[in-house]
């Protein structure tokens, strides 16, 4: 979408290799999210970010780091991917604006792990 | 118990029909999303409520914050409406407010 890239968008890795997914926003918000979205779970937080080096773990966080050293850059970490980490990763990015929150979704990036 | 419960979670409709999804939340909210994905594709945010009603073509959402609970209405449904339907809730947090989704609402409108 507009406003907020996540690259790669495929990923095909090997079950030990680190993996790391970048979500990037033009949108200057100050909320950025980590999902991770799979048939029968719907989509479950990672980690999320209320400002430059701010997050927090989210329900899913096990096995997965975070770190936003600028506003525009959220970066997902797969130290050492399993293939239970196979699937599909949203990013979002969120803020208040005139009273109204504006939420914006990534286009996803589809990781495999073998 | 999740904290945001959307149903039914699978609905299949006839085109023309009058369609509502309902999301009913338990944790104090400061908006609350209705999103939608179709098949292989991104989430687009459809509303943000934070009271009231809003209206958009044929779709309505309505909250009811004493209730914890809002719904999603699709007027004459068409099979471009078939998608995922999914709510989520902006939960208070101060500074880290976190949103907490349903599991999404499989919609097929048949021809």
């Amino acid at each position: 979408d507009a406003g907020i890239t996540q690259s790669p968008r495929h990923k095909v890795t090997e079950t030990g290799t680190p993996v790391t997914l970048r979500c990037h926003q033009t949108e200057n918000h100050r909320y950025m999210y980590w999902y991770r979205q799979d048939p029968g779970h719907g989509l479950r937080l990672i980690h999320y970010s209320y400002g430059v080096k701010d997050t927090d773990k989210g329900e899913v966080s096990d096995g997965y780091s975070v770190s936003r050293s600028k506003t525009e850059d959220f970066l997902l970490t797969l130290e050492s991917a399993t293939s239970s980490q196979t699937s599909v990763y949203f990013c979002a990015i969120s803020e208040f604006n005139s009273g109204a929150n504006v939420l914006t979704f990534g286009a996803g990036s589809r990781l495999t792990v073998l | 118990k999740n904290e945001v419960e959307q149903s039914p979670q699978n609905l299949t409709a006839q085109e023309g029909e009058f369609i509502t999804i309902n999301c009913s939340y338990s944790v104090g909210i400061s908006a609350l999303h209705w999103l939608q994905q179709h098949p292989g594709g991104g989430i687009v945010s459809l509303f943000m409520l934070s009271s009231g009603k809003k209206k958009h073509g044929r779709l309505i959402a309505t909250i009811n914050i004493q209730e914890k609970h809002s719904s999603l209405h699709i007027t004459a449904s068409h099979p471009r409406d078939s998608a995922v339907y999914i709510c989520a809730a902006l939960a208070y947090g101060g500074a880290t407010n976190k949103l907490i989704f349903g599991t999404g609402t499989l919609l097929a409108v048949q021809p």
